[in-house]
C-alpha cells in the first residue's frame, strides 16, 4: 500500500492554470475510475473537490477539474485565485478493496 | 447537514489501547460507508479502515491491521475504531469520514502515543 506519487509543491500566479499529477499503478489509478481529489487549508479538514476521477460535487467551483490518463491523475485549477493556497491530496481505491492517498502537494499561489 | 464528531483521543503510552467514536447525524448512517483517515501533524493523509454501510465488511490498511478493529452501532448513528498494540507511529490526529468518497469530514480526535 504505497502512498501515491504528488509533487510535493506546485505554483503559480492569480489567474493561471496548474495541473497536480497524481502517479500510482494498474492496481489503483490505472484499474479503477475510483480517483478522488482534496483540499486541505492549514488548521482545517479536508474538502471533497473532486469524486470518481472527473465528478465535480454540487457547490465546488468549476475551476476544479479532473482528468486520468493510465496510472497517472491529474488535478486541474484554473484562474488560479489566492483562496486556492492549500494542501492538495488525490486519493484511489485499490485492487486490495482498500484506499491509498497521495503524499499531499501544496500549492503556492504567488 | 451532515455532522461527524470524532471523541476518545488521548495521551497513551505504547502498546496501550483507546477506543475512538464518531457520532453522524444529517444523513441516513445505516446506509453509507464510513471511513476511517488519520494525519500525522503537518504531513499527509494515511486511510486507517473502511466498514460497510451494514457492518459486514471491513478493511485495513497494512499498518494496522490485527491491531485495529472498526464496527458501527446503526442504532445509535456511530462508527468505533478500537486501537490496541498502540505504537508511537500511531500518532496522529483521527478523522472519521462519509462513504466511498470521503465527502464528509469530522473536526478529528488527536491520539497521542508516547511514554
Amino acid at each position: 500500500q504505497s502512498a501515491l506519487t504528488q509533487p510535493a509543491s506546485v505554483s503559480g500566479s492569480p489567474g493561471q492554470s496548474i495541473t497536480i499529477s497524481c502517479t500510482g499503478t494498474s492496481s489503483d489509478v490505472g484499474g479503477y475510475n475510483y480517483v478522488s481529489w482534496y483540499q486541505q487549508h492549514p488548521g482545517k479538514v479536508p474538502k471533497l473537490l473532486i469524486h470518481d476521477v472527473t465528478v465535480r460535487p454540487s457547490g465546488v467551483s468549476d475551476r476544479f477539474s479532473g482528468s486520468k490518463s493510465g496510472n497517472t491523475a491529474s488535478l486541474t485549477i484554473s484562474g488560479l485565485q489566492a483562496e486556492d493556497e492549500a494542501d492538495y491530496y488525490c486519493n484511489s481505491f485499490t485492487s486490495s478493496t482498500t484506499w491509498v492517498f497521495g503524499g499531499g502537494t501544496k500549492l503556492s499561489v504567488l | 447537514e451532515v455532522h461527524l464528531v470524532e471523541s476518545g483521543g488521548g495521551l497513551v503510552q505504547p502498546g496501550g489501547s483507546l477506543r475512538l467514536s464518531c457520532g453522524a447525524s444529517g444523513f441516513t448512517f445505516s446506509r453509507s460507508w464510513m471511513q476511517w483517515v488519520r494525519q500525522t501533524p503537518g504531513k499527509g493523509l494515511e486511510w486507517v479502515s473502511r466498514i460497510k454501510y451494514d457492518g459486514t465488511t471491513t478493511t485495513y490498511a497494512d499498518s494496522v491491521k490485527g491491531r485495529f478493529t472498526i464496527s458501527r452501532d446503526n442504532a445509535k448513528n456511530t462508527l468505533y475504531l478500537q486501537m490496541n498494540s498502540l505504537r508511537v507511529e500511531d500518532t496522529a490526529v483521527y478523522y472519521c469520514a462519509k462513504s466511498d468518497w470521503f465527502d464528509s469530514w469530522g473536526q478529528g480526535t488527536l491520539v497521542t502515543v508516547s511514554s
